[in-house]
């Protein structure tokens, strides 16, 4: 079975500063994976995917994330923390279910804080 | 990326009722998923709403308690059942549209999610 562990529950970082949310995964093959972002308040939207293409995949609002197989990481990084980034961040493993779609299996969820 | 609604976005509940949400496709789509995020809690799976046969439930989860409907490629429903205070939830429903024939591939299509419905019971 496929899960996915998000290191962090919480990360607190300055305005302009980087940003590391840490997330391993385990999968029994070649996983795909995906970041979300939540607002407050608001729905979830999708901040990039890897699968098995590039292993440093670009998204939205300047996100990226890196595979690393020998070390089971997908995790996310930005070079400059801006203030409306604050939001919870899901690491979600997709598993292939015959004759269907992926079924997503989320992280617990890291909660981005961005002081000014 | 497909367009979701939700309806309602947000209702409060006696314990013992039952609420119907529903959720709402501009475009038609294959899949249909409904989750379920308890406060400070991560998403959690109900069930995969198929269309014209009855939906797959994940394990914890079943048709008395949450049943769904799904009578066409745009639209779907969950019930909430005899709600009790352990139901306050958001509930999300989330859509993919396959992009490839396998089925071991449709596992990278990403999928998009409404904007949820917010269920306190009290």
């Amino acid at each position: 079975a496929q899960s996915v562990t998000q290191l962090d529950s919480h990360v607190s970082v300055s305005e302009g500063t980087p940003v590391l949310l840490r997330c391993n995964y385990s999968s029994s093959y070649s996983p795909s994976l995906f970041w979300y972002v939540q607002h407050p308040n608001k729905g979830l939207q999708l901040l990039l995917k890897y699968t098995s293409a590039a292993t440093l995949v670009k998204g939205i609002n300047g996100f990226e994330a890196e595979f690393k197989k020998s070390e089971t990481s997908f995790h996310l990084t930005k070079p400059s923390a801006h203030m409306s980034d604050a939001a919870e961040y899901f690491c979600v493993v997709s598993e292939a279910i015959y004759n269907q779609g992926g079924k997503l299996i989320f992280g617990q969820g890291t909660e981005l804080s961005v002081k000014p | 990326s497909a367009v979701i609604s939700q309806k309602p976005s947000r209702d409060i509940c006696q314990r013992g009722t039952s609420l119907t949400i529903q959720c709402q496709v501009d475009s038609q789509v294959t899949m249909m998923f409904w989750y379920r995020q308890q406060p400070g809690q991560s998403l959690t799976l109900i069930a995969t709403a198929n269309q014209g046969s009855e939906a797959t439930y994940e394990s914890g989860f079943v048709i008395d308690k949450f049943p769904i409907s799904r009578p066409n490629l745009t639209f779907s429903t969950l019930t909430v059942s005899n709600m009790s205070p352990e139901d306050s939830s958001i509930y999300l429903c989330s859509v993919v549209q396959p992009r490839a024939a396998s089925p071991l591939w449709r596992a990278r299509d990403e999928q998009y999610f409404g904007p949820g419905t917010r269920l306190t019971v009290t």
